[in-house]
């Protein structure tokens, strides 16, 4: 079955450092991916797209690659601050206006 | 900016009974979506909407479960005889066409 995984372990850096979290995905070949962040009780915010033939993308201090060999996606937040502390939930989609299919999310704590 | 709204933000019911859900989409957004996400685990897809009808809907999306965009603004999701295993967050999600799409705050249902 399709699968959309993630790291299960959350991820302790300490502020200023760069984060890396990784999504992978398995039976699949999306046509596009989605990184989402989410606060406890809240809705998943989008922060970048990236399609299947673009390898890399940025927005400010956010930069996700998506690697089609290795069916893998990282998202690295650069500079890291105590706010940026959160879920980020991977996402990925067969074709335009299909149905997102999610990882379990990975945990971000950034420490000051 | 515009997002997506969506009340109430907390439901609390009681076995049986029937729930409506409601969401107002982006105003210039044509495909709409419902998801959900029990306490701790992945955002799951419910059902996606396009053109006044159906496009996908997954396993969880039974006869117990509807939707339904009552005028321009609207969508709405409505479960006819709740079980306490609906007991989650249910989020409404929308995007223009090829976009990514935009979630909504959320309503947390509570199902005693």
């Amino acid at each position: 079955s399709q699968k959309i995984e993630q790291n299960s372990e959350a991820l302790n850096i300490q502020e200023g450092k760069t984060a890396t979290l990784t999504c992978n995905y398995t039976n699949y070949s999306p046509a596009y991916l989605q990184w989402y962040r989410q606060d406890p009780g809240r809705g998943p915010v989008f922060l970048l797209l990236i399609r299947e033939n673009e390898k890399e993308k940025r927005k400010e201090r956010l930069k996700v690659t998506f690697d089609t060999t290795l069916k893998q996606s990282l998202f690295h937040i650069t500079a890291s601050q105590p706010a940026d502390s959160a879920t980020y939930l991977c996402a990925a989609t067969l074709e335009y206006g299909n149905k997102l299919v999610f990882g379990a999310g990975t945990i971000l704590r950034v420490k000051s | 900016e515009p997002e997506v709204t969506q009340t109430p933000s907390h439901q609390v019911t009681q076995m049986g009974q029937e729930v409506i859900l409601r969401c107002v989409p982006i105003s210039n957004h044509l495909y709409f979506y419902w998801y959900r996400q029990i306490l701790g685990q992945k955002v799951e897809f419910l059902v996606s909407f396009y053109n006044n009808e159906i496009s996908e809907k997954s396993e969880i999306f039974d006869d117990q479960f509807s939707v339904e965009r009552p005028d321009g603004s609207n969508f709405t999701l409505k479960i006819r005889s709740t079980k306490l295993e609906d007991s989650a967050m249910y989020f409404c999600a929308s995007k223009r066409t090829t976009d990514t799409q935009y979630f909504g705050p959320g309503t947390r249902l509570t199902v005693l």
